[in-house]
């Protein structure tokens, strides 16, 4: 079965600076896809980012953008130029492309906060 | 558009009380998730529906849990019996159910506290 780790459960970042948050996942598969759900506080998951595993350039969108190392089965994100509105619950996800439509795996969650 | 709905937003019941948790996805979308949101916990999945197959019952905790999906939209997760341990937050999501890639869309959940 896949795994997904989030290893910090809370970071923090001065508004208009960098942060990365950390992933990394198990799977003895090739051909899945990660993703990146934020959940601020209203409760409603948001995607941020998706990354196809079979895609080596990194995908980016806006301020977001994903370093995926394959081989080391890593897949973090870093948000640039981190605004107020970015804190939230930001969840690593990851689903097989094999088997049809299956269920995400989600990690546990690192919480952002941003200070002003 | 409308996105995923679900209701009530909150629910307080008793210990040993059934409860019925409603989801109305994305409008022409086949495919609907149930997930399970613990304190301090990821998302852990429950159960899937995808067009008129059989659901994909192998995330359910326990046999009081129970889920249907009427007419191919709206879905009820029912839990019988309710336990303290059932406390936690049921977000349900809708997708076109066509593509492993495709992005899910959440529900902003249904919070349980089972007393």
């Amino acid at each position: 079965a896949q795994t997904v780790t989030q290893s910090q459960p809370e970071m923090s970042v001065q508004e208009a600076e960098t942060v990365t948050l950390s992933c990394t996942y198990d799977t003895s598969e090739s051909d899945y896809y990660l993703f990146w759900y934020k959940q601020p506080p209203s409760r409603q998951m948001i995607l941020v980012i998706r990354q196809e595993a079979y895609k080596q350039q990194n995908a980016t969108e806006n301020r977001f953008s994903v370093n995926f190392q394959k081989a080391a089965k890593s897949f973090s994100l870093k948000i640039s130029d981190s605004q107020l509105g970015d804190a939230a619950m930001y969840f690593c996800a990851y689903r097989s492309a094999n088997s049809g439509n299956t269920p995400l795996v989600f990690g546990k969650g690192t919480r952002l906060s941003v200070i002003a | 558009g409308a996105g995923v709905s679900q209701s009530p937003s909150n629910k307080v019941t008793e210990k040993g009380k059934d409860v019925e948790l409603r989801c109305d996805p994305i409008s022409g979308h086949t495919a609907l998730y149930w997930y399970r949101q613990s304190l301090g916990q990821g998302l852990e999945f429950l159960i899937y529906f995808q067009g008129n197959s059989a659901p994909d019952k192998s995330g359910l905790p326990s046999d009081r849990f129970s889920a249907e999906r009427t007419g191919g939209s709206v879905s009820t997760l029912t839990i019988q019996r309710t336990q303290q341990e059932d406390s936690a937050v049921y977000l349900c999501a809708s997708s076109w159910g066509l593509l492993a890639g495709e992005t899910q869309y959440f529900g902003p959940g249904t919070r349980l506290l089972v007393l």
